[in-house]
């Protein structure tokens, strides 16, 4: 029972590339999240879905962009990396009841230099 | 902005003692949740106390919520090495969709 996996678990860019990281879950959750942890700040909201094909803004989205182009696939772009973007991101998933519990991924550390 | 606060920052304390973490909220909430992080791991939902709830129990955890308080606290009963970790509250802020974190209790059980 994988839950939720994300790819890669570690990287390391310089400042301008892109990559994108990769969130798979197989709970069958609509919701989808991505969020970034940096040292004291806790956990940021960068995007969120709320079913397939849907996508939408959270707290820190500048930089990022994100698609749901399959349900148990979440999707997190960086077009144009930058050393404030060095942190650990996390996906999540929930069911579609509103507010339901969160099942997170252990991290992508990203490192940009 | 951050919802929630956790409170301590950090906490030590022997194997077989109590913890106590509490978390303060700005907004009304729907509920209030609580997750665990062990190092170099993702979150791990531990109990989850709606806003007409008083109190919640999940083995060794116990949940208290005071929504004229805007506070919650979680207390771990009988700790464990194992329970090294730090302890986060998420509430809803009152919107939809969207949990709020805060900034984390790093609890150290000595063995």
């Amino acid at each position: 029972n994988a839950g939720v996996t994300q790819t890669p678990k570690f990287r390391v860019l310089k400042t301008g590339q892109s990559m994108t990281l990769l969130c798979a879950q197989d709970m069958n959750h609509e919701y989808m999240y991505w969020y970034r942890q940096d040292p004291g700040m806790g956990l940021r909201l960068i995007h969120y879905s709320v079913g397939e094909g849907t996508t939408a803004k959270g707290e820190v989205p500048d930089g990022y962009n994100v698609s749901r182009l399959k349900k148990q696939n979440f999707l997190l772009g960086l077009e144009s990396a930058a050393p404030s973007q060095t942190s650990v991101y996390f996906c999540a998933s929930s069911t579609e009841r509103i507010l339901s519990p969160q099942h997170f991924g252990d991290g992508t550390r990203l490192s940009i230099l | 902005s951050q919802q929630g606060e956790e409170d301590p920052q950090a906490l030590s304390i022997q194997e077989g003692e109590n913890a106590t973490m509490n978390c303060s909220y700005k907004t009304s909430i729907n509920n209030l949740q609580w997750y665990r992080q062990n190092s170099g791991r993702g979150l791990v939902h531990l109990i989850l106390i709606r806003s007409n709830e008083r109190e919640k129990h999940s083995g060794r955890l116990r949940v208290t919520l005071d929504t004229s308080k805007k506070s919650s606290s979680l207390l771990i009963t009988a700790s464990r090495a194992a329970d090294t970790a730090s302890y986060f509250c998420a509430t809803d802020g009152g919107a939809t969709n969207k949990l709020i974190f805060g900034t984390g209790t790093l609890l150290a059980v000595q063995p």
